[in-house]
């Protein structure tokens, strides 16, 4: 019972487009949600997040949209660069006192062509 | 810098053989976690220590056990490993509990043979 998604296992754009990585979630108590980028032989480390009261939040080139009536978030990379190359895991967090468990999806490896 | 270590980044046990991995922080943080990631899946959180607290996840083997000893380490004993087992097990901290951004190490990937 995966609660959170991500649809596709990868993406590839080309340099200087944008990149739109999805994610769904199944779990309407979830208030918080991040986005993790992993480089191979590296563990994650944390890219972007967006509370639940927000549907917007911005950092350099990247967004982080959240549709709640959807479940649906997406990160946009504008533009892509081939640095960007690696593989997006969104995760959310659940509204439990002191919760500490992230959900996490399985991943979208993106490549970014130059 | 500042960072999660694990060690060792590849292990090899047998079927049954236990098997400890460890993680250090130079991070001083309150929260240390135990990820494991099987290939092409999300990583699942077997455990986390709030300080000296331990908290299982409910669905967590029995074969898995953690220890922390001090602030800045925590190890994973996974006491007879199966074929099953094999997967990246990261580790993660965080300044407290609640908190939402989670620093991870490289992971250890294990190996049963």
């Amino acid at each position: 019972d995966q609660q959170v998604k991500q649809n596709s296992p990868s993406l590839s754009v080309q340099e200087g487009r944008i990149s739109i990585l999805n994610c769904d979630y199944t779990n309407s108590m979830f208030d918080y949600f991040l986005w993790y980028k992993k480089y191979p032989a590296e563990g994650p480390t944390f890219l972007i997040s967006i509370s639940s009261i927000k549907d917007k939040n911005e950092d350099g080139r990247f967004t982080v949209f959240l549709n709640k009536s959807a479940k649906h978030l997406s990160l946009h990379i504008v533009p892509s660069q081939p640095g960007d190359s690696a593989v997006y895991f969104c995760a959310a967090r659940g509204r439990r006192q002191g919760a500490n468990n992230l959900f996490f999806g399985t991943g979208t490896r993106l490549t970014v062509i130059p | 810098d500042a960072m999660v270590i694990q060690n060792p980044r590849y292990q090899v046990t047998q079927f049954g053989k236990p098997v400890t991995l460890s993680c250090s922080q130079t991070l001083n943080h309150n929260v240390m976690y135990w990820y494991q990631q099987k290939s092409s899946q999300a990583p699942k959180l077997l455990f986390h220590y709030y300080d000296k607290d331990f908290n299982n996840e409910a669905d967590t083997p029995d074969n898995f056990q953690s220890r922390r000893p001090n602030t800045s380490f925590c190890f994973l004993d996974i006491r007879s490993p199966g074929l099953g087992d094999a997967a990246m097990y990261l580790c993660a901290t965080s300044r407290r509990q609640g908190n939402n951004e989670q620093f991870f190490g490289p992971g250890t990937r294990l190996t049963v043979l």
